[in-house]
């Protein structure tokens, strides 16, 4: 069973800062079963990236992803103030604790 | 438009059987490749997945919960159902319903695309 960790579990920035969130698998996962989502209290993941890198109909392009095997990169180039909100990482079934990005 | 909603009791008792319904719309379980998990969240931790139902009537569960749960389907009505047995506190969650579609038939790519809003469920006595 893959277990999956996310770093930080805080981030705490500005708006029109860069963000960068880390995953990381237990196993090798293929890109194709790798995905993120942003998760805003109260309410249900909304799909960001799948495939690793491929953005989600709809989704800004200030979001991108990046990775492979073990260690997968979500970067926000420039934080607005909607980002603001956790983001959990999905390898196959699995998912990750969530990072939190909120306002410094 | 995709759409799906969950429904079911806020609360049960420890040791209760629960059933929750998810009713979707915009896809059919009809169609070759559509699937529907449930998803849970306890408070303040990671979202678990527990079950998939596919198109075929595939079933695939959570390895740690699976003789727990049944998933069904109820195709010409549009609903998915979840059934957990010997229900606990610990299981006090937000359950969620969601489409995914199988790999073989959405290009390899596999991700949750649509969700319901979600169930919170009590399990207190």
């Amino acid at each position: 069973e893959i277990v999956v960790t996310q770093s930080p579990g805080t981030l705490s920035l500005s708006p029109g800062e860069r963000a960068t969130l880390s995953c990381r698998a237990s196993q090798s996962v293929s890109v194709s079963y790798f995905a993120w989502y942003q998760q805003k209290p109260g309410k249900a993941p909304r799909l960001l990236i799948y495939g690793a890198s491929r953005r989600a109909a709809g989704i800004p392009d200030r979001f991108s992803g990046s990775g492979s095997g073990t260690d997968f990169t979500l970067t926000i180039s420039r934080l607005e103030p909607e980002d603001f909100a956790v983001y959990v990482c999905l390898a196959e079934f699995t998912f990750g604790p969530g990072t939190k990005v909120d306002l410094k | 438009q995709v759409t799906l909603r969950e429904s079911g009791p806020a609360l049960v008792k420890p040791t209760q059987t629960l059933t929750l319904t998810c009713t979707f719309s915009g896809f059919s379980l009809h169609t070759s490749g559509m699937c529907v998990s449930w998803i849970r969240q306890s408070p303040g931790k990671a979202l678990e997945w527990l079950a998939l139902i596919d198109w075929g009537d595939d079933k695939n569960y959570n390895s740690s919960l699976q003789t727990r749960l049944t998933i069904s389907k109820d195709t010409s009505r549009n609903q998915v159902v979840l059934t957990m047995t010997n229900m606990d506190p610990v299981d006090t969650a937000t359950y969620f319903c969601a489409r995914i579609q199988s790999p073989g038939y959405n290009s390899g790519w596999h991700y949750f695309d649509f969700w319901g809003q979600g169930a919170q469920v009590t399990v207190s006595s």
